[in-house]
Formats: C-alpha cells, structure tokens, sequence
C-alpha cells in the first residue's frame, strides 16, 4: 500500500514551453502533497506544500508564476513548469501525506521522480 | 528554522563491515526525525522515524537508529551492509504545524559505497 507514482518519468522540451508533471496517490487519500527538487548530487529542496482544495504554500525563493501547482483532489497534484528554461532542468518529486491514520500518519509516501532536461 | 546536518558526504565500508551514518539536527521543539534511502535516478524509500517513546528504533532491512537529544542526534546504524545498501542517505525532521504541516528539512545526504 501507500504507493505514489508520477508521470512522466523522464520528459525533455525545448526552452520557452511549459511541463505538467503529475503525482498520484494510488492506494490512499492524500490531504496533503509535496513538491521537492533534487539537483545532481545534492539533497531534495522543498518547493511547495499543496493541501487539496487550496492554494499551494511555496517555499521562500521558489516563483509562484513559474512553477503552478495544483491539488484539485485527493489523489492527484499537479507542477506545472511554465516558460521553461534551461536552469529549470532538475529531478522533480513529489510525496503524498495521507490521512493522519496510526501507523502512517505524519509519514510522507515518495514518488519514482520526474528528470525534466530543458534544451 | 529547523535544520539537519549529515557531516559525512561518502562513506565506503566492506560487504560484511558494520555501520553508522551521523546526523544532527537543530529544532526548537520535540523532533520528528527520519531516514530515507534513494537508489540512483529513483525516489526515498523510508528506512525508519522516530516521533517519541524508545530512543532506539528499528526500520526496515536491519537497520536501527538511536535518537539522543542531549547530542541531537539521530544516527543510523546497521550491524553488516550487503552490496545492495549502496545507496544515498538522507535523514530528515519533519515540522508538524500549522499550514507547513508535514514538511521535512533534509540533511544533505550521505553516499554509501559497499566494497565485496
């Protein structure tokens, strides 16, 4: 159980395009999702909190307007890359928190990952 | 602001050798702190958490580890690596209020490298 997929796994576009990137829950409800990014090498920065039915709560530093995300239910969330450029190629993963049910409450379920190269 | 310090970026040990991965955090209240794992190009696997009762926790695939507030520390240990550990670890504390509720604050990961 508890399993968390993205799609797609690996996309490559050509700079000034926007990238949808999409995490889902597959077994459980998530009320809360994360989105994270990963540079080579180094460890995961927090982009953003999305709770479902509400706006996303971004970290200091990372663009609102450039990087959408939406949680429009329980099972999906949405990033979406606008205007892509190449600075912007990175590892994206998100993560699903699910009901605050012992023994997985407070536990985040981690997605396979999304490698966006921007040319 | 909550933070997490792995001191040692790579770590090679012999298959068979035993293991301990640091890691130290500052945080204003009770930590929720954990390890996760990630294979190369892949996402965390949760290896253990800790939120309160036994400092010393048990996770998956034989590996333990040992919360200490007076050190604030909360290092992971495993008593025999095998070739398939190799992999990147990272240990987190998790930040429970409020509308960041469940965010975690990643350490900057520790690269394991088992030799045969």
């Amino acid at each position: 159980g508890a399993v968390v997929s993205q799609h797609p796994s690996r996309v490559i576009c050509k700079s000034g395009t926007s990238v949808k990137i999409e995490c889902r829950s597959l077994d459980f409800q998530a009320t809360t999702m994360f989105w994270y990014r990963q540079f080579p090498k180094q460890s995961l920065m927090l982009m953003a909190t999305s709770n479902e039915g509400s706006k996303a709560t971004y970290e200091q530093g990372v663009e609102k307007d450039k990087f959408l995300i939406n949680h429009a239910s329980l099972t999906l969330s949405t990033l979406t890359v606008t205007s892509a450029h190449p600075e912007d190629s990175s590892f994206y993963i998100c993560s699903a928190m699910g009901v605050l049910v012992p023994p997985t409450y407070n536990e985040q379920f981690f997605g396979p990952g999304t490698r966006l190269t921007v040319l | 602001a909550q933070s997490v310090t792995q001191p040692d970026i790579h770590i090679t040990v012999s298959e068979g050798a035993s293991l301990e991965l640091r890691c130290n955090y500052s945080y204003g209240a009770t930590p929720y702190l954990f390890w996760y794992v990630q294979s190369p190009g892949q996402g965390l696997q949760l290896l253990l958490k800790y939120f309160s009762g036994d400092t010393l926790v048990q996770g998956i695939k034989g590996f333990e580890a040992e919360f200490k507030r007076s050190q604030s520390s909360f290092n992971l240990r495993k008593p025999s690596v095998h070739w398939s550990d190799a992999a990147e670890y990272f240990c987190a504390v998790g930040f429970f209020r409020g509308t960041s509720y469940g965010k975690l604050t990643f350490g900057q990961g520790t690269i394991l490298t088992v030799h045969p």
